[in-house]
């Protein structure tokens, strides 16, 4: 089974401008999950999706938004860009029970 | 809301013990898992405790007071390759993919 992956791994935008992250699920995870790292600090919570409907949010504006495909695929996106949105941005997929979060290796968001 | 506090920094030798503690304040609590997280790389399940007590996976150990609302994991036999940083973190709900992460543990194993 391949694991969970995301694109692109290094990403530098401009204040203002919008951003599409992307993360493949590992196979057979119908959950996906992304989290904001940023520096020095532990992955916060910005929401879920399971079954391609929004499941849960941490507190994020609304200009964080995402989708998730009928293959479990998932996008994050975000608009107007600010200085801090710089961070590592983390998917994680899962699935039922499962007590395990599966996470990529994230893509390193730098705004300028 | 949910907050886990974390030591920022804990140092050891190779071939020691070192436990790294985990103190929760949570408005509705299921249990506690730790991850690892070396240096740009994603962070890997370690272990998950949903009841109190002991579970052991290896060199590594969680432990879990409900009642304390505190954790810790302790590795054993330290690696090099232990260093890395280590994070509590609680499921928000019986959904465990939505995690509330501790502020994170630092550690640096020297010769």
């Amino acid at each position: 089974e391949t694991g969970v992956t995301q694109s692109p791994t290094h990403l530098i935008k401009t204040r203002g401008q919008q951003v599409t992250l992307r993360c493949s699920s590992q196979s057979g995870h119908n959950t996906v999950s992304w989290y904001q790292q940023a520096l020095g600090q532990g992955p916060q919570f910005i929401f879920q999706y399971y079954r391609e409907e929004e499941n849960g949010r941490g507190n994020f504006p609304p200009r964080f938004s995402g989708l998730q495909f009928p293959n479990y695929s998932s996008e994050l996106n975000v608009n107007a860009l600010e200085l801090d949105d710089s961070a590592l941005y983390l998917c994680a997929s899962g699935s039922g029970q499962n007590t395990e979060a599966f996470f990529g290796q994230g893509t390193r968001l730098t705004v300028v | 809301g949910q907050s886990l506090e974390q030591p920022s920094e804990v140092t050891a030798v190779e071939g020691a013990i070192v436990q790294i503690n985990c103190t929760y304040q949570t408005s509705g609590f299921y249990g506690l898992s730790w991850y690892q997280q070396h240096d740009g790389g994603a962070p890997t399940f370690l272990s998950y405790n949903a009841l109190d007590g002991l579970e052991e996976t290896g060199r590594f150990s969680s432990f879990l007071s409900r009642s304390d609302s505190y954790g810790y994991l302790l590795l054993q036999e330290l690696q090099m390759k232990d260093s890395a940083s280590y994070f509590c973190a609680a499921p928000m709900n019986t959904g465990f993919q939505k995690l509330v992460f501790g502020t994170g543990t630092r550690l640096l194993v020297s010769p």
